[in-house]
């Protein structure tokens, strides 16, 4: 199947600051991306929807000035969390869809973040 | 607006047993359903996916059906094995392409 990849796995950072996550598809294109997170013992909320060359689409509830996402090419899309804070710590997840509706969803291995 | 329940929550089984996970769905406009394991940490790994038009998907040991008309999908595992232990996800693709999960069934299989 297709790979996507997730980086960094795993990341802790002082509240306040910003910490990029990034999603690659490695062996595919992906017009759209997806961004979720998951909280412990909790299933996957989706955040936002990215969108190759146009503006993220972020689901009710979903703070877009501090999540930004960034989809600059048809491989990789960007979250960033800026001005962290602890109750930003969560597991994020990415995924992306090589085609339109009816195909698999590929995810890639999520990061861990922590927040302190 | 689309809801996904997975029954039951947890599941405890001794190896060698069969087992039936069950996934229901609020809303039958579905492009298709795609049956999940994550383990601990980690992110998912897709099973199964079941398109609208299709009652079942076969993998290993692993059986997916679809009923979409009532809303029901169950993910048969044969003969489990201690390394079957995950927590097992159930995702719906709703018709605006977005996957709508359920809460996960973290299932145990005992040596």
């Amino acid at each position: 199947g297709a790979v996507v990849s997730q980086h960094p796995s795993w990341v802790i950072c002082k509240s306040g600051t910003s910490v990029k996550i990034e999603c690659r598809s490695l062996d595919f294109q992906a017009t759209t991306m997806f961004w979720y997170r998951q909280f412990p013992k909790q299933s996957l909320m989706l955040m936002a929807t990215s969108n190759e060359g146009s503006k993220a689409t972020y689901e009710q509830g979903v703070e877009k000035d501090k999540f930004l996402i960034n989809h600059a090419s048809l491989t990789l899309s960007t979250l960033t969390v800026t001005s962290a804070h602890p109750e930003d710590s969560s597991f994020y997840i990415c995924s992306a869809d090589p085609g339109q509706g009816n195909t698999e969803a590929f995810f890639g291995q999520g990061t861990r973040l922590t927040v302190v | 607006k689309q809801e996904v329940t997975q029954i039951p929550a947890a599941l405890s089984v001794p190896e060698g047993e069969n087992l039936v996970l069950n996934c229901s769905f609020t809303d039958s406009a579905i492009y298709n359903l795609q049956w999940f394991r994550q383990d601990p940490g980690k992110g998912l790994t897709s099973l199964l996916l079941i398109q609208s038009s299709q009652r079942e998907q076969t993998s290993g040991r692993l059986n997916a059906s679809l009923d979409k008309s009532s809303g029901r999908s169950t993910l048969y595992i044969a003969a489990s094995q201690p390394g079957d232990s995950a927590t097992y996800l159930c995702a719906v693709t709703d018709n605006t392409g977005k996957l709508i999960f359920g809460q996960g069934t973290t299932l145990q299989v005992k040596p």
